[in-house]
């Protein structure tokens, strides 16, 4: 049972804004770890999207954003196209744990 | 080119070994700590175990402590995951992951996944 929440799906038409949501709790995103997001395409590896809660990586396209809050994290796609359809996870670090590295649960996003 | 090349799944029985192996090339090894992370079929992301940069502390998920066990060969490059007294639900795809200078920093670089499957 993983211990960082995300919705199962989000959908939205080319060119909306969608947002994903990862919930924690105090051990985890709220002790200040930094949230990390990765986007994993059909059949593939995933691949960091946004690291450090909201820094994205060389190549990454500016319509991907993170942004931390208390004891949740976000992540943003705006003007959203036809590849952005994949899964994503959050994933950050757990002090309670002995098994500190934590996934979100994963989140489906669907272009209509 | 910055990779990391996973070998050695297979199929194999209830109760059975297994090692994996994971090759990296285009970036100082020995500088990151190194993860296994698994992906059941149809399921979300799990880590596994994570390994520092001169072997000297070793982290385990619940579900592996005691069966499984990480290692890494700096003089090599070289990542590895020894699995034993494998179950059904130990079946999964393997990736090895870099994660940076500190166990909490992301993931950034990813193999391309190696496959498990237990059964009989």
């Amino acid at each position: 049972q993983s211990v960082l929440t995300q919705p199962p799906s989000v959908s939205g038409a080319p060119g909306q804004r969608v947002t994903i949501s990862c919930t924690g709790s105090s051990s985890n995103i709220g002790a200040g770890y930094d949230v990390h997001w990765y986007q994993q395409l059909p059949g593939t590896a995933p691949k960091l999207l946004i690291y450090g809660n909201s820094n994205r990586p060389s190549g990454v396209p500016d319509r991907f954003s993170g942004s931390k809050s208390g004891t949740s994290a976000s992540l943003a796609i705006t003007g959203l196209q036809a590849e952005d359809e994949a899964d994503y996870y959050c994933q950050s670090y757990d002090s309670s744990l002995s098994a500190p590295c934590v996934f979100g649960t994963g989140t489906k996003v669907t272009v209509l | 080119e910055v990779q990391l090349v996973e070998s050695g799944g297979g199929l194999v029985q209830p109760g059975g070994s297994l090692r994996l192996s994971c090759a990296a090339s285009g970036f100082t090894f020995s500088s990151y700590w190194m993860s296994w992370v698994r992906q059941a079929p149809g399921k979300g992301l799990e880590w596994v175990a994570n390994i520092k940069q001169d072997g000297s502390e070793k982290y385990y998920v619940d579900s592996v402590k005691g069966r499984f066990t990480i290692s890494r060969d700096n003089a090599k490059n070289s990542l590895y995951l020894q699995m034993n007294s494998l179950r059904a639900e130990d079946t999964a795809v393997y990736y090895c992951a870099s994660s940076g200078w500190y166990p909490h920093d992301a993931f950034d670089i990813w193999g391309q996944g190696t496959m498990v499957t237990v059964s009989s």
